[in-house]
């Protein structure tokens, strides 16, 4: 069991480029979500999938999109990155109201 | 929205010394969890606690739940060099989303 994957795990890109962050879970769990973690701001939601075929905005939705591919995959992606945008983004999946499985992260610098 | 509170935000302690960390949610919970996030890393689930005025403990940690379920604690005895990280707290309000305090940064001082 890998648990919940993300990649990259390191990124780097410049103002205006797009990109999008991949995460898997292995666990059957029908809910997944991406959060952002920035220094003294905690864990804030961006996007949430409480199931397949759902997807609703979080505290801080504005510069992303996310997809629900499929029971096992959710998405994030940046369409324009700003600096503001410069974050480690962890994706965590669970079956409601049970535990938040995370991801490793990814590392993302926008310069 | 929910929000839950954390205090404090920052934490530094001489090892052997107790650490504790208290959060605060607006909305009564159906259950709060702990997570401990050590540096460079990601969160990683501790404990649940369901039961209004619930007590558990894991070795040197002990966590209460408020018998509003509002309010939690965790409390570290004599902290260890291991115990360093941040440590959040996260509840369910009855909607999709788990919602996390902000964190408490525990440091801890050999």
């Amino acid at each position: 069991n890998a648990g919940v994957t993300q990649t990259p795990k390191f990124q780097v890109l410049k103002t205006g480029q797009s990109m999008t962050l991949q995460c898997a879970q292995d666990m059957n769990h029908n809910s997944m979500y991406w959060y952002r973690q920035d220094p003294g701001m905690g864990l804030r939601l961006i996007y949430y999938s409480a199931s397949e075929g759902t997807t609703d905005k979080g505290e801080v939705p504005n510069g992303y999109n996310v997809s629900r591919l499929n029971k096992r995959e959710f998405s994030l992606r940046l369409e324009s990155a700003a600096p503001s945008q410069t974050s480690v983004y962890f994706c965590a999946s669970t079956e409601i109201p049970g535990v938040g499985h995370f991801g490793p992260g990814t590392r993302l610098l926008v310069l | 929205g929910q929000q839950v509170m954390q205090i404090p935000q920052y934490q530094h302690v001489q090892e052997g010394e107790d650490f504790t960390t208290y959060c605060n949610s607006s909305t009564t919970l159906s259950n709060i969890q702990w997570y401990k996030q050590r540096p460079g890393g990601h969160p990683v689930f501790l404990i649940q606690l369901v039961k209004s005025g619930e007590v558990k403990k894991q070795k040197r940690l002990t966590f209460q739940f408020g018998e509003a379920k509002k309010n939690s604690s965790l409390h570290i005895t004599a902290t260890q060099t291991t115990d360093v990280g941040t440590y959040f707290c996260a509840g369910w309000a009855g909607s999709y989303q788990l919602t996390f305090g902000k964190g408490t940064k525990l440091s801890v001082i050999p």
